[in-house]
């Protein structure tokens, strides 16, 4: 079956490291990949997807790229915030009907 | 609009009492979902409607019941519940595309408690 690999964490991290959150999946064919965010207390936020393999998804200084060849969809940012501590879940779908995910990377970002 | 609003945020309730969770969502989408997330695991799949069919049932206990009334709403009916019901309920909403995947757009949960 369809399944997606991560490091579980925690990750701690210092303000304005380097970021990358190892995100591997298992399907047949051509899923959709995305990386959502979860803040204490609240829903999953969408924070970037791609919809084939080497595309690269961005948004708010975060990366990820589709490479089919590895199966992998590693989340980065260049330089962290204290903002940015939040549980990071990469997930899988196919024709959006059914999202795989994968068991949450929780971040904390030090001062 | 890109938001989908979840009532109430709290809920606590009896083992034999009945509850309703509300979804609400006003950016057309056609397929509305319901996810049950446990602390520190990734949310679990319950039910998919599509076109206000249900299309997918994860095998979920009859106590939870799913409706969905409209294109813009979604309830979880739920009756005789256990304590390991607690959770946080998540409901979510995206497009119905061919070929393409469109994201899902999540509430900000429920957080129901059975005492």
């Amino acid at each position: 079956g369809n399944s997606v690999t991560q490091m579980e964490g925690p990750v701690t991290l210092s303000e304005e490291a380097f970021l990358t959150i190892n995100c591997t999946y298992t399907a047949t064919g051509y899923p959709s990949l995305f990386w959502y965010v979860q803040y204490p207390g609240e829903g999953l936020q969408l924070l970037l997807k791609a919809t084939k393999a080497d595309d690269k998804g961005s948004n708010k200084g975060f990366e990820a790229t589709y490479r089919k060849e590895t199966t992998s969809f590693h989340l980065e940012k260049g330089s962290v915030q204290v903002s940015d501590s939040a549980v990071y879940f990469c997930a899988l779908s196919y024709y959006g009907q059914n999202f795989v995910f994968g068991p949450g990377t929780r971040l904390s970002v030090l001062p | 609009d890109t938001e989908v609003t979840q009532t109430p945020k709290h809920l606590v309730m009896g083992m034999t009492n009945k509850k309703s969770l509300k979804c609400e969502q006003h950016m057309g989408h056609r397929a509305m979902y319901w996810y049950k997330q446990k602390a520190k695991k990734p949310p679990e799949l319950m039910f998919v409607y599509s076109y206000e069919k249900l299309s997918i049932n994860e095998s979920v206990p009859s106590r939870f019941s799913p409706e969905c009334p409209n294109s813009s709403l979604l309830n979880l009916h739920l009756h005789a519940l256990q304590p390991e019901d607690s959770a946080l309920y998540l409901c979510a909403s995206s497009q119905v595309m061919d070929r393409v995947t469109p994201e899902a757009f999540f509430g900000q949960g429920t957080r129901l408690t059975v005492v």
